[in-house]
């Protein structure tokens, strides 16, 4: 089973600031199988990104997603205050699907 | 607008059993590959079950094979997971959720808590 490493844990940060988050992997990911989602309190999670760049329907341009291998980032170049939320990295391959631990960005 | 809604969560003593339903009031459940992805309180997200849209592929997490069966209706356009064996482990909200390309869940239920009970 491949393990989803996220860093960091949580990112404080001021909205109008650039957010980067990691997501490492155990061993390497096909590209393809990449996926980046945005889950607020009580609420089901939201897809961003998927084959780790290209941004789902609807997803505004400040959230893209880059990376190959073992290291993928997910970067939101302006924070707006909608974004403070906690952010998981899933993958998948022959032996399932696996998320990431989650990333929380909040308000600094 | 509301695409997939789960129901059939509540309070089960541990070794009891539930069944979890997934309606699809705008989407067809048999076009699409679907899955059951589990959050435990407080916790991240755990893929728990998958089937494919034909129906012939199906598989489940080591933590919950043998014990968990995914299955559907095509009559009711639902989704099911019946949850047998339970443990105080299994306590989390349960989504069904879409796959799409890549294999990335793109619609996503509100979600059905369960809560087992030692």
């Amino acid at each position: 089973e491949i393990v989803l490493t996220q860093s960091p844990g949580t990112l404080s940060l001021s909205p109008g600031e650039r957010a980067t988050l990691s997501c490492r992997a155990s061993q390497s990911v096909n590209r393809n199988y990449l996926a980046w989602y945005q889950q607020k309190p009580g609420q089901a999670p939201r897809l961003l990104i998927y084959g780790s760049s290209s941004r789902a329907t609807g997803i505004p341009d400040r959230f893209s997603g880059s990376g190959s291998g073992t290291d993928f980032t997910l970067t939101i170049t302006t924070l707006e205050p909608e974004d403070f939320a906690v952010y998981y990295c899933q993958q998948s391959d022959t032996s399932g699907w696996t998320f990431g631990q989650g990333t929380k960005v909040e308000i600094k | 607008e509301v695409q997939l809604v789960e129901s059939g969560g509540g309070l089960v003593q541990s070794g009891g059993s539930l069944r979890l339903s997934c309606a699809a009031p705008r989407i067809s459940i048999n076009s699409f590959d679907m899955n059951w992805v589990r959050q435990a309180p407080g916790k991240g997200l755990e893929w728990i079950s998958y089937m494919s849209s034909s129906g012939s592929a199906i598989y489940y997490a080591d933590s919950v094979k043998g014990r968990f069966t995914i299955s559907r209706d095509s009559a009711t356009n639902s989704l099911y997971l019946h949850l047998d064996s339970l443990r105080a482990e299994d306590t989390a909200v349960y989504y069904c959720a879409r796959m799409t390309v890549g294999d990335a869940f793109d619609i996503w239920g509100q979600g059905t808590m369960v809560t087992v009970s030692s």
